[in-house]
């Protein structure tokens, strides 16, 4: 099962920052939070992964509370292409597994 | 990033009949290579996992017998899925394991083969 918990969907202008939540309340001290984001018809596309500092790379940040218990994905300037839907996983370090649950669908629109 | 290919993209066959599905990491070796399935509007589920050289790992509710796989080398897997069934038609996805990152390694997956069984 799934261990996280992200809303079912968001919408979001073009141009503007895309802040995605995700919970992860059970997260225990040796899981990462992973982000993959899933475009229509192709394969999961991975994004930034985080074990408790934040990260940030080209493509996105990751915003990781101090307890751990949730997270924040962020795309700073959203574009049509980012349309998808963005699951985050947690995984345990040296498992190799992920779990996905249903995500959150990310539409961008003009 | 690294990149993994699937061959082909899309296949319809007649029931009955087997197909054969390949993964490929085109520029790194894979630790390990997984195999998903994804039904329309459902999320990705876990088939099975496979190790270059060894048996492959299945989830549970997974036959098989059913659905082989051979991991032949570091940058190889197949996935055949025998005597196909409409119930078969799918979208199969693989995704590979960069070697050498140790307990971080990131799975980074292709683009999927849909398939179709009439």
């Amino acid at each position: 099962d799934a261990k996280t918990t992200q809303p079912p969907s968001m919408d979001c202008a073009e141009g503007r920052a895309a802040n995605l939540p995700c919970n992860h309340s059970t997260i225990s001290g040796n899981e990462y939070v992973y982000w993959y984001r899933q475009i229509h018809s192709q394969g999961p596309q991975y994004i930034i992964h985080g074990l408790k500092n934040n990260e940030t790379n080209e493509m996105a940040s990751l915003i990781i509370t101090e307890d751990r218990k949730s997270s924040t994905l962020i795309l700073p300037h959203a574009t049509l292409r980012d349309t998808a839907v963005y699951y985050c996983i947690v995984r345990v370090v040296g498992f190799q597994k992920l779990v996905f649950g249903t995500g959150t669908r990310l539409l961008v629109s003009p | 990033g690294a990149v993994v290919s699937q061959h082909p993209s899309r296949v319809i066959c007649k029931s009955g009949t087997s197909v054969k599905i390949e993964c490929r990491s085109l520029d790194f070796q894979a630790t390990t290579m997984f195999w998903y399935r994804q039904f329309p509007k459902q999320s990705l589920m876990l088939m099975a996992t496979s190790n270059e050289g060894s048996k492959a790992t299945y989830e549970q509710g997974v036959e098989k017998d059913k659905f082989l796989i051979n991991h032949a080398s570091l940058t190889l897997s197949t996935l055949t899925v025998t005597s196909a069934h409409p119930e078969d038609s799918s979208f199969y996805i693989c995704s590979a394991t960069l070697r050498g990152m140790g307990y971080q390694e990131t799975q980074y997956f292709g683009p999927g083969t849909r398939l179709l069984v009439l």
